[in-house]
């Protein structure tokens, strides 16, 4: 069955510190998407990145970064320095596009404070 | 600008009262679905359809009634909410060709019942 786990419930760091928010996950299909969504205070969902199971690719955008590893089914978002406006719940989904029903599969949430 | 629209974003009601939330995208896609948000459950999907006049649950639809009457269109129905409905509601869409598979989202309807 599809699963998505993010053991961490709550991190708190201090700014300028470097975090990582871990995910793993479970599914049986050699196709498989993973995504990361941020969402903030206000409570909308801020879509920060996708991947596909046929790139492994580390990807960086600017003080983010995502190491997906196939061998350990992780995908873990690291936030490099820091900052107030970083604390939101992040959640990490996994979707299988051959499915019928189009679900996106949601881990519980990190809920990250950034603190000044 | 490609969006997904949802109304209201806030509601408060008492249990019983029929209402709706609906859903509206501008993007042609195929797919639409609905998610609730709860504290420490993550989203889960309550309902979905692949098209015009096809729908089908999700992992939580009891409470709940969809209809796809238009392609642009996925109103979500309670036709007498309770309270353990209160919840953060998201809808979504994303088309069925995928080749980027990515879902958009509304910006979420904070539903209370009371």
């Amino acid at each position: 069955a599809q699963k998505v786990t993010q053991a961490q419930t709550e991190i708190s760091v201090v700014e300028k510190e470097d975090v990582t928010l871990d995910c793993v996950y479970e599914t049986r299909d050699t196709t498989y998407y993973l995504f990361w969504y941020k969402q903030p205070p206000s409570g909308e969902l801020v879509f920060l990145i996708r991947r596909n199971s046929f790139d492994e690719q580390n990807e960086i955008s600017g003080r983010y970064s995502w190491n997906f590893q196939k061998s350990t089914s992780s995908f873990n978002f690291t936030i490099t320095a820091s900052q107030v406006v970083d604390s939101a719940v992040y959640f990490c989904a996994l979707s299988e596009p051959l499915n019928r029903d189009d679900k996106i599969i949601f881990g519980k949430g990190t809920r990250l404070h950034i603190l000044p | 600008e490609a969006q997904v629209t949802q109304n209201p974003r806030y509601l408060i009601t008492v249990t019983g009262k029929k209402l709706t939330v609906t859903c509206s995208q501008n993007m042609n896609h195929e797919y639409m679905s609905w998610y609730r948000q709860d504290p420490g459950l993550g989203l889960r999907q309550i309902y979905y359809s692949m098209n015009v006049e096809v729908t089908d649950k999700g992992d939580v639809p009891e409470g709940y009634k969809v209809s796809r009457k238009e392609k642009r269109n996925f109103p979500l129905i309670l036709e007498s909410p309770s309270p353990n409905q209160t919840s953060l509601y998201f809808c979504a869409s994303s088309s069925r060709y995928r080749v980027q598979n990515e879902a958009f989202f509304g910006q979420g309807t904070r539903l209370t019942v009371v």
